[in-house]
């Protein structure tokens, strides 16, 4: 079981670079690394995956480090419309297990 | 494209009132079908979650129960529901494992009373 720990919850300000990070210290050899953002009433919407080192798309980055226990989603320039929860998640046979994400709030 | 629709967007149930919440995915077949519970303030909790027609796996012991009828149809369902039954159901979808991320429905949020 990938069960994956991450902030609880953080703050910055509109124009900033966010990074949050989550640790996985059991993920499996052949799982991917997926963040996804939710706003209130609505369900997760997919943000970035990937398997190791960089992958970068027009909404963040995502930094994997070669041992692939943690990893880092960047959000570069966020704005207000950032203000949502992220979701670090880990992986179990077909299933995905969501932790209880990161509330990041984004202040004037 | 693939789509994917639940409803209804919202209901209002008194305690002891069956439930029935509907999932439908279109474009793709044989997705991998889940349903999640989210409380109030809390994260994503998985209930329900199917590999194929007729094939259910639950996650955790509860008063409801899931069904999948057809390929791409996933229903939740209770026969008496519970105050502890409130919150905002997800239907989710995903064509394979790993290789492409999951697509969320836009939620049912059920207010039991």
């Amino acid at each position: 079981l990938a069960k994956t720990t991450q902030p609880v919850s953080m703050d910055s300000y509109e124009g900033q670079e966010v990074n949050i990070t989550c640790s996985h210290n059991n993920i499996a050899t052949n799982d991917y690394i997926t963040w996804y953002q939710q706003f209130p009433s609505q369900g997760p919407r997919f943000i970035i995956q990937g398997y190791k080192t960089k992958v970068t798309n027009e909404v963040a980055s995502l930094f994997i480090p070669a041992d692939r226990k943690s990893s880092t989603l960047s959000l570069p320039r966020v704005s207000l419309s950032d203000t949502a929860v992220y979701y670090c998640l880990g992986n179990r046979d077909d299933k995905i297990i969501f932790g209880k994400g990161t509330r990041l709030h984004i202040l004037p | 494209s693939q789509t994917i629709h639940q409803w209804p967007a919202t209901l209002v149930q008194p305690v002891g009132s069956p439930l029935s919440l509907e999932c439908t995915v279109e474009g793709t077949s044989n997705p991998n079908l889940y349903w999640y519970r989210q409380a109030a303030g809390r994260g994503l909790q998985l209930l329900f979650y199917s590999v194929g027609i007729g094939q259910i796996s639950s996650e955790v012991p509860q008063n409801l129960s899931a069904s999948r009828p057809q390929d791409r149809q996933f229903i939740l369902s209770s026969k008496k529901l519970l105050l502890s039954d409130s919150g905002f159901y997800l239907c989710a979808w995903t064509p394979e494992r790993n290789v492409y991320g999951y697509t969320f429905g836009s939620g049912t949020r059920l207010t039991v009373v």
